[in-house]
């Protein structure tokens, strides 16, 4: 009955790998969104994406990319990890952008030793 | 960019008082939303404010939208141990992007 799910939950990498973080939600949004949340529990957007569009923070390094096969996934892959990537990741869904509210997933705890 | 200015960054009560959080932003907002949350958790949305001067209540929760748009507050009355996290504003400019405030992180002592 999860609405916004990701996997793994946890995650420990060692710097200069690849790493991927699942995302899936069942709610029939049309729009998703990556966060980043740091030590200090700023939120901040990495991505947004719906059918047409996909909209990238321009602070988020190219080494990130979002993957959707379809609308109701969007997928997270980072290459050549760095210590500074640790972090907390959500995926979150909304009926629209901005206009509705944001459905979060329970997060994935990313760390890169 | 459009930036939401949230405060206080931390607030810590004594169980049974108030607790106030006020976001501010520098640009005239279309909407702002709320959320709240708890350690270890992951944001949940409470609630969205659209017109100016709205305000909104959900049990002891007070969330009011300022006349020119461009502020907001969430008012806990008489605050209980579950109230304890992190609670965000966001808000949204026109076609930008929803900007989540710093957040404001609050302990209620028992």
């Amino acid at each position: 009955d999860t609405a916004v799910s990701q996997t793994p939950k946890y995650l420990v990498t060692q710097m200069g790998n690849d790493k991927s973080i699942k995302c899936e939600q069942n709610l029939g949004h049309d729009t998703m969104y990556w966060y980043k949340q740091d030590s200090k529990k700023f939120l901040k957007i990495m991505f947004s994406y719906n059918n047409k569009e996909l909209i990238i923070n321009e602070t988020v390094p190219n080494r990130f990319s979002p993957k959707s096969p379809d609308k109701a996934h969007l997928n997270l892959h980072i290459n050549s990890l760095e210590l500074g990537d640790s972090a907390v990741y959500f995926c979150a869904s909304s009926r629209g952008e901005g206009n509705y509210g944001y459905t979060f997933g329970s997060g994935t705890r990313l760390t890169v030793v | 960019g459009q930036q939401v200015m949230q405060i206080p960054q931390y607030q810590h009560v004594q169980e049974g008082e108030d607790f106030t959080t006020y976001c501010n932003s520098s640009t005239t907002l279309s909407n702002i939303q709320w959320y709240k949350q708890r350690p270890g958790g992951h944001p949940v949305f409470l609630i969205q404010l659209v017109k100016s001067g709205e305000v909104k209540k959900q049990k002891r929760l007070t969330f009011q939208f300022g006349e020119a748009k461009k502020n907001s507050s969430l008012h806990i009355t008489a605050t209980q141990t579950t109230d304890v996290g992190t609670y965000f504003c966001a808000g949204r400019a026109g076609s930008y992007q929803l900007t989540f405030g710093k957040g404001t992180k609050l302990s209620v002592i028992p």
